[in-house]
């Protein structure tokens, strides 16, 4: 168990759907963040919460928008996505103040027809 | 900007093979340094950090140190087995006081046959 759990672990949605990816932590972190992953590119900060207020968006397309409802919630709604969006979604925590390092979810694997 | 250079791979050995792989690192200032693994269908799992020059971080047989002058943090394993096939990533962070931005290497992927 990772202390960070993402759902759904795959997702396939057309290209007019609306979904949302899901991210929980129980590690009592208050920072959060949003990574894509997709093959044969370096993984991409996408956002950064911290104490539930966004701090960081990365140039990242309007399809996407994170939500975070509280320090051990977030989530990714989609909307109208690219077939190019295609990846695997990685979300993370980490505590404000520590060594940096984060703590990331097993991921949610996105196919976008 | 701050960036973070990893050998290519993909590297193959054998089982109880040496392994080595190579992180150099551009920052200004001191990061931390981290090595994360992935396994297959999985997400990142931190492997190690070394937090200021010459810390060495360890896990599982696993190594690094922190070289200041070098600019490098190198993982190695004296003798890898069939189950560190994975992707090894090397990464460098500032403590900020608004969340980490970590910075990734592109990956190493690891196979390691019997």
């Amino acid at each position: 168990e990772t202390g960070v759990t993402q759902t759904p672990r795959h997702l396939v949605m057309g290209m007019t759907n609306k979904k949302s990816l899901k991210c929980e932590q129980h590690l009592g972190h208050n920072a959060m963040y949003w990574y894509k992953q997709s093959a044969k590119k370096p993984l991409e900060l996408m956002f950064v919460y911290s104490l539930e207020e966004r701090v960081e968006n990365n140039s990242v397309p309007s399809r996407f928008s994170p939500e975070c409802p509280n320090s051990s919630h977030l989530f990714l709604h989609l909307h109208t996505l690219q077939p190019e969006d295609s990846a695997l979604y990685l979300c993370a925590s980490s505590l404000l103040g520590g060594t940096g390092e984060l703590f990331f979810g097993e991921g949610s694997r996105l196919t976008v027809l | 900007g701050d960036s973070v250079t990893q050998m290519e791979g993909p590297v193959t050995l054998s089982e109880e093979a040496f392994l080595t792989i190579n992180c150099t690192y551009t920052a200004t200032g001191y990061p931390s340094l981290f090595w994360y693994v992935q396994y297959p269908g999985e997400g990142l799992q931190l492997l190690l950090k070394a937090t200021k020059a010459d810390d060495k971080g360890s896990n599982k047989g696993f190594e690094a140190t922190y070289r200041k002058e070098t600019t490098s943090f190198h993982l190695e394993k004296g003798s890898v087995q069939v189950s560190d096939s994975a992707v090894y990533f090397c990464a460098l962070s500032f403590k900020e006081t608004s969340g980490s931005r970590l910075t990734f290497g592109e990956g190493t992927q690891l196979t390691v046959n019997p």
